[in-house]
């Protein structure tokens, strides 16, 4: 079975310095990866999406995740916090290989960012 | 191009009614998805819905049930509510093809509150 493990319920960080989100993952597939955004009263947005290609994944407003196959992880980053980013970001496995499957989601990590 | 809709935003109901939540799919999609977000959870799959049937369900009872319509659009229905149904309904619509994981986009969700 898919899951996903994000080590941090709550990340803290100055503006101008960098994000690291943990998140470790389970998969008996090739996994497809994602990391999803969520703005208060608002929607779940795409950050970026690991299937198997590169495994340094490009994503918006300049984050980005490594898969690493060996640790069974996907940690997503950031150089430079901007206090927009404050916002709560799951981690995500897509339920097996194949076509557009039940997302699995993580429990969540709330990032503040300090002016 | 209209995203994902749903409707109504905000929804109360008392212990024991009926309720149904819709969802318009992003142009193009044909694949619907629902996901209950209690508060302070991520997000977690109810079912899926394709070619007007269900395809995928998650770990939710036969309380909870849907219909998707040939217009692509679906309906989540949830009867004899409890007061633990109270939650964020998330839709998802994306595209459905073998072999291929489609990005899923989100709505901005309705919100249940049982009382």
């Amino acid at each position: 079975a898919q899951s996903v493990t994000q080590l941090d319920s709550h990340v803290s960080v100055s503006e101008g310095t960098p994000v690291l989100l943990r998140c470790n993952y389970s998969s008996s597939y090739s996994p497809s990866l994602f990391w999803y955004v969520q703005h208060p009263n608002k929607g779940l947005q795409l950050l970026l999406k690991y299937t198997s290609a590169a495994t340094l994944v490009k994503g918006i407003n300049g984050f980005e995740a490594e898969f690493k196959k060996s640790e069974t992880s996907f940690h997503l980053t950031k150089p430079s916090a901007h206090m927009s980013d404050a916002a709560e970001y799951f981690c995500v496995v897509s339920g097996y290989g194949g076509a557009t499957n039940k997302l699995i989601f993580g429990t969540g990590t709330l990032l503040a960012v300090q002016p | 191009d209209a995203g994902v809709t749903q409707s109504p935003t905000h929804l109360i109901k008392t212990r024991g009614q009926q309720v149904t939540l819709r969802c318009s799919p992003k142009s193009g999609h044909d694949t619907v998805s629902w996901y209950q977000q209690a508060l302070g959870q991520g997000p977690q799959f109810i079912f899926q819905y394709y070619e007007e049937e269900e395809r995928q369900r998650g770990n939710f009872p036969d309380r909870f049930s849907g219909h998707q319509f040939p217009n692509y659009s679906s309906e989540l229905n949830v009867n004899a509510l409890l007061l633990g149904d109270s939650a964020l309904y998330l839709c998802a619509s994306s595209l459905q093809r073998a072999y291929v994981d489609y990005e899923q986009y989100f709505g901005p969700g309705t919100r249940l509150t049982v009382t």
